[in-house]
């Protein structure tokens, strides 16, 4: 089992570009948590889903982003028209269940907006 | 509000020496408290849990309602524990199970 993957490690895009962030879960995990982690700060909850569902989005800023984790394929964490302020690492967890016990991290995606 | 506080950034000690390394939460439901690190170029993992009420590489972390607290313990620090320590809370809350994160401690062991 390979663990939980994103993609790219390292994104670097250019302000009013999109930026878009894989995490494909690991085998079997159909619970998917993305965290965002400003420097020097602690991880900080965006967004959960399940297949084709957004359970609780109450951590994602209400412009420009979006997530979404269809049938087939990975979860994707888009950023639209981004902004210096959102140079960030963001991880995905996954989850086998609804449960805060056992979530697995993948390495996380480190964005920079030059 | 749910929050965790970990109000040490850095921490330094010596290999052999004890190590503590501070958790404060608020939370007014039933908490569930985690400890994570994430060595130097690796991912995040959980480390231990209080629910399990293990001991994971030496580490041990009592849950303390009253203080409100889950500090991390290690009676004689070693070398490869030099790492990021996350405290985090979590439980349902709002449909999902999402967890807080602390700020994070820095534990450096010197030899």
């Amino acid at each position: 089992n390979a663990g939980v993957m994103q993609n790219p490690r390292h994104l670097v895009r250019r302000r009013g570009q999109e930026a878009r962030l894989r995490c494909s879960p690991m085998k079997g995990h159909s619970h998917v948590y993305w965290y965002r982690q400003l420097p020097e700060e602690g991880l900080k909850f965006m967004v959960y889903l399940q297949k084709e569902n957004i359970i609780d989005e109450s951590g994602m800023p209400k412009e420009r982003f979006s997530a979404e984790f269809p049938k087939e394929g990975p979860s994707i964490l888009r950023i639209q028209q981004v902004v210096r302020g959102d140079s960030a690492a963001y991880f995905c967890a996954s989850s086998p269940t609804l449960s805060s016990y056992e979530q697995y991290f993948g390495p996380g995606t480190r964005l920079t907006v030059t | 509000a749910q929050r965790v506080t970990q109000p040490e950034k850095l921490l330094s000690v010596f290999k052999g020496a004890p190590v503590e390394l501070k958790c404060n939460y608020s939370y007014s439901g039933s908490p569930e408290l985690f400890w994570y690190v994430q060595y130097s170029r690796q991912r995040l993992q959980l480390l231990l849990r209080h629910i399990s009420r293990e001991s994971i590489k030496g580490f041990t972390a009592d849950l303390n309602k009253g203080e409100t607290s889950f500090h991390l313990k290690k009676p004689f620090a070693q070398e490869e524990d030099s790492a990021m320590y996350y405290c985090a809370l979590g439980g349902a809350q709002g449909g999902s199970e999402k967890l807080v994160f602390g700020k994070g401690t820095k534990l450096t062991v010197n030899p």
